[in-house]
């Protein structure tokens, strides 16, 4: 089945630093969507991005999906942006298959 | 922006009983899914449905599990006699359509604990 590669696996940061993550993924893929899971364990849509580049506030996102990656940006970083983004396709069976994740903390 | 909601956002229970986990799907959506993540886990599908009908499930969605759409706007999950390894967090999924094109927008979660 597809894997689905994320990094850094944790990011700690300053508040106001910028960051990029970054989602391999084994193979072509036509629906791609990126998550945040807050310390409550609460799942947040961010992006539905199969390809291309697409902007909400201070996050933007992008999608190449013949070379099999995507990029989370996160801009002028604040501590409520700290949980777990999840990076996730589809697979043919109409499944989500998620990565593990990158660990972001932003300090104060 | 239409969103999926899921009830109640936190669950507690004892070994052995039930619980259903409760999802709104956004009102236009036909396909519905549930997702689980064990603590400190990746999400994983447990179940798709369809039409009334499960579409496919996921080695994890045994017979201690079952889905229903009772009425035209909820979608369950039930999990007969629960055990502690049951405690994860709950996604529940909708979508208009099936197949790669189509987004899975997805409920904040029920965090189900098992005591």
């Amino acid at each position: 089945g597809i894997q689905v590669e994320q990094s850094p696996p944790d990011l700690i940061l300053q508040e106001g630093a910028n960051s990029t993550l970054r989602c391999n993924f084994s193979d072509s893929v036509n629906n791609l969507q990126w998550f945040h899971q807050n310390p409550w364990g609460q799942l947040i849509n961010l992006f539905y991005i199969p390809s291309g580049t697409k902007q909400n506030g201070r996050l933007s996102a992008t999608t190449v999906a013949t070379e099999r990656y995507s990029l989370l940006y996160i801009s002028s970083s604040q501590t409520t942006d700290s949980g777990v983004y999840f990076c996730a396709v589809k697979d043919r069976d109409d499944k989500i298959i998620f990565g593990k994740g990158t660990r972001l903390h932003i300090l104060p | 922006e239409p969103e999926v909601t899921q009830t109640p956002s936190h669950q507690v229970t004892q070994m052995g009983q039930e619980v259903i986990l409760r999802c709104v799907p956004i009102s236009n959506h036909l396909y519905f899914y549930w997702y689980r993540q064990i603590l400190g886990q990746k999400v994983e599908f447990l179940v798709s449905f369809y039409n009334n009908e499960i579409s496919e499930k996921s080695e994890i969605f045994d017979d201690q599990f079952s889905v229903e759409r009772p009425d035209g706007s909820n979608f369950t999950l039930k999990i007969r006699s629960t055990k502690l390894e049951d405690s994860a967090m709950y996604f529940c999924a909708s979508s208009e359509k099936r197949g790669s094109y189509n987004e899975q927008f997805f409920g904040p979660g029920t965090r189900l604990t098992v005591l």
